[in-house]
């Protein structure tokens, strides 16, 4: 596709039920990262891959969090037992390959959790 | 102290005024430097990036960097409606390329 593709945009949850946020990248584009913005807030960072390796996943922040690129392309991130202080949208960018290329975002999935 | 810091705003500005958002950053290995646009309910969009001290321009807006004082900015000229939105600074270390976020600053340019 033109652009970083997210799914669901919106995701409601009851407080304990486990999601699955999906991202499809811009084709070719190597590294992929999760963020997730809070109301009011900046992007906070989650992880980052490159092709299929999760090279940082410093941000993330408690064991609920769980993401995968398996075949380098798309990646899930999955929130378990999921909670109030998750609620925010989460943001998928993409970048082609250099370090200090620019960031292509997703619209992001917005989850709600009850 | 948070490794990216931004005033939050909101910063208002009227029609074809300049509008200056500023950013300071803790990490001194930091290497690249971005702004980010982002608009209500909308994704960041890349606006400026910059490498090196001194200015960069592109159209109505000036990035300027100041690594000594671990410093960046960011100039709108003949600020336009248009430009209402939040503002985001990044910063990147070079090594994983990972973006280091501020909180941004709203700004909102009355006509």
């Amino acid at each position: 596709g033109a652009g970083v593709s997210q799914s669901p945009r919106y995701k409601v949850a009851k407080r304990g039920q486990d999601v699955a946020l999906r991202c499809d990248p811009i084709s070719g584009h190597v590294s992929l990262f999760w963020y997730q913005q809070a109301l009011g807030q900046g992007p906070e960072f989650l992880t980052y891959f490159q092709n299929e390796a999760q090279l940082d996943k410093s941000g993330l922040p408690s064991d609920r969090f769980f993401a995968e690129r398996p075949e380098g392309s798309v990646s899930t991130l999955k929130i378990q037992r999921t909670q109030q202080e998750d609620s925010a949208v989460y943001l998928c960018a993409s970048r082609k390959g250099a370090p200090t290329g620019e960031l292509f975002f997703g619209e992001g999935s917005r989850l709600t959790v009850l | 102290q948070k490794e990216v810091e931004q005033n939050s705003g909101p910063l208002s500005v009227p029609e074809g005024a300049i509008a200056s958002l500023n950013c300071t950053y803790s990490d001194r290995v930091s290497q690249s430097f971005f702004w980010y646009r982002q608009y209500s309910g909308k994704s960041p969009e890349l606006i400026m990036s910059i490498y090196s001290n001194g200015d960069k321009e592109d159209g109505r807006f000036t990035a300027q960097l100041n690594k000594a004082s671990q410093y960046v900015s960011l100039l709108i000229r003949d600020s336009q409606p248009s430009d209402s939105a939040t503002y985001l600074c990044a910063v990147s270390d070079n090594q994983g390329g990972k973006l280091i976020f501020g909180q941004g600053t709203e700004l909102s340019v009355k006509p």
